[in-house]
């Protein structure tokens, strides 16, 4: 069974560029979770999409966004890019059940470069 | 709200030799507790689990790790370690009733000869 896939594998932009990138959940899974880890900063929350809707949204601006399509699949969004949001970007997919015992799997993650 | 506390940014240890990765957590609630491994370049692999049941865990490559809730502890152990081991090991937990999860920090496990 494939895992989470993650593209691109890497991204260069320049400040005040647009990224996207693209997240494909594990078959089955409907939730999809987006983490932002920073050098020094660990692994922060950003974004949480299930069944199509955004569920909860960790503390980022609004420059950061998203979808879930109607294949679970995901997008992430970054508007107006900053030095600072140079980061992996990691997706992780689980069955949903929000609340219960639930387990994130993890994607390979996108190396995002801002120069 | 939880929290997550590795004490140990790094663990240099030689090869054969046991090892302790400490992780305490805060939560007002239950909470389930999960240990990731992060491999240089690449993602996060689930390493093990507690999400009720046992309070010891275990994963195939050797690893345990024992839910302590009186003293909110998850701390990972392996008796004998190998050079393959060397990696990321993040601590993480999320509170019954909640969707996401909070990591701690990561600490750098390094293996030697």
């Amino acid at each position: 069974e494939a895992g989470v896939t993650q593209s691109p594998t890497h991204l260069i932009k320049t400040r005040g560029q647009q990224a996207t990138l693209r997240c494909s959940p594990i078959s089955g899974h409907t939730s999809v979770y987006w983490y932002q880890q920073a050098l020094g900063l660990g692994l922060q929350f950003l974004l949480w999409y299930d069944e199509g809707e955004e569920r909860n949204r960790g503390n980022f601006p609004p420059r950061f966004s998203g979808r879930q399509f109607p294949n679970y699949s995901s997008e992430l969004n970054v508007n107006a890019l900053e030095l600072e949001d140079s980061a992996l970007y990691l997706c992780a997919s689980s069955w949903g059940d929000a609340g219960g015992p639930d387990t994130q799997y993890f994607g390979p993650g996108t190396r995002l470069t801002v120069l | 709200a939880q929290s997550v506390t590795q004490l140990d940014s790094q663990v240099p240890v030689f090869e054969e030799a046991p090892v302790e990765l400490r992780c305490n957590y805060s939560s007002s609630v239950s909470v389930y507790l999960f240990w990731y491994v992060q491999y240089p370049n690449q993602g996060l692999q689930l390493l093990l689990k507690y999400l009720s049941g046992s309070t010891l865990v275990e994963s195939i490559n050797g690893f345990e790790a024992e839910f302590n809730k009186s003293q909110t502890s998850f701390h990972l152990r392996k008796p004998s370690v190998h050079i393959s081991d060397t990696a990321e090991y993040f601590c993480a937990v999320r509170g019954r009733g909640y969707s996401t999860l909070t990591f701690g920090k990561g600490t750098m496990l390094l293996v030697s000869p």
